[in-house]
């Protein structure tokens, strides 16, 4: 089965560019999330979507991010104008369903974004 | 306080070696905990679930103390392979918290 798939791998823009991110998760994960991770520290929840509706943006930047997952399968998180801060790895994953019990989450490889 | 602290390493063992890790959390309402492991410029994979019962999968031990709010990962018999970062993780209804991660080195 192939696992979450995201694009590109590695990125390098001069600030005030846009910049986007694609992200193809698990088949039949109805879940979706992006993370940003910053070097030494954890991912941080930026996104999550199930199916198509966007439950829980409140980390998201909306002033210059946006994402959307308009059929409830692949996603797309854009970011414009980017900042010399938003230099990261921007990890994508997904999860079958989400339960009061937990959800376990699979994660893509990253995108690692280098601004200029 | 951030919603979830981990040691911050890191932490250096020779292998064979027995190392213990620690996670707490703030938010009483949190449901599910997990560990996952992150190699150096890869992205995280899932290591353990974390029950109240506490689970054991082959070297690795995990245990939740929901009074004290905290979690554990007792690794044994260390191997080189386990060098890494591991990343506890801790889950309300509402939201998902990551901490920084502790970071592992076996050494020969």
């Amino acid at each position: 089965e192939a696992g979450v798939v995201q694009s590109p791998r590695y990125k390098i823009i001069e600030k005030k560019q846009p910049v986007a991110f694609w992200c193809n998760p698990i088949s039949g994960h109805n879940t979706l999330y992006w993370y940003r991770q910053n070097l030494g520290q954890g991912p941080e929840l930026l996104i999550r979507y199930e199916n198509e509706e966007a439950v829980d943006d409140s980390q998201l930047p909306k002033d210059r991010f946006s994402a959307e997952r308009l059929k409830g399968v692949d996603s797309t998180l854009k970011i414009q104008p980017a900042e010399l801060g938003d230099s990261a790895v921007y990890l994508c994953a997904s999860s079958l369903v989400r339960t009061g019990e937990g959800y376990e989450q699979y994660f893509g490889p990253g995108t690692r974004l280098t601004v200029t | 306080r951030k919603e979830v602290e981990q040691d911050p390493g890191p932490f250096n063992v020779p292998e064979g070696a027995t190392v213990a890790f620690n996670c707490t959390y703030s938010n009483s309402a949190s449901q599910s905990f997990f560990w996952y492991r992150q190699d150096c410029r890869k992205e995280p994979k899932l290591l353990m679930s974390v029950y109240s019962s506490g689970n054991e999968d082959g070297r690795f031990t995990a245990q939740l103390n929901r009074a004290s709010q905290y979690i554990s990962l007792l690794i044994r018999d260390s191997k080189l392979s386990d060098s890494a970062t591991y990343l506890c993780v801790v889950n309300t209804l509402l939201d998902m918290r990551f901490g920084a991660g502790t970071r592992l080195t076996v050494k020969p």
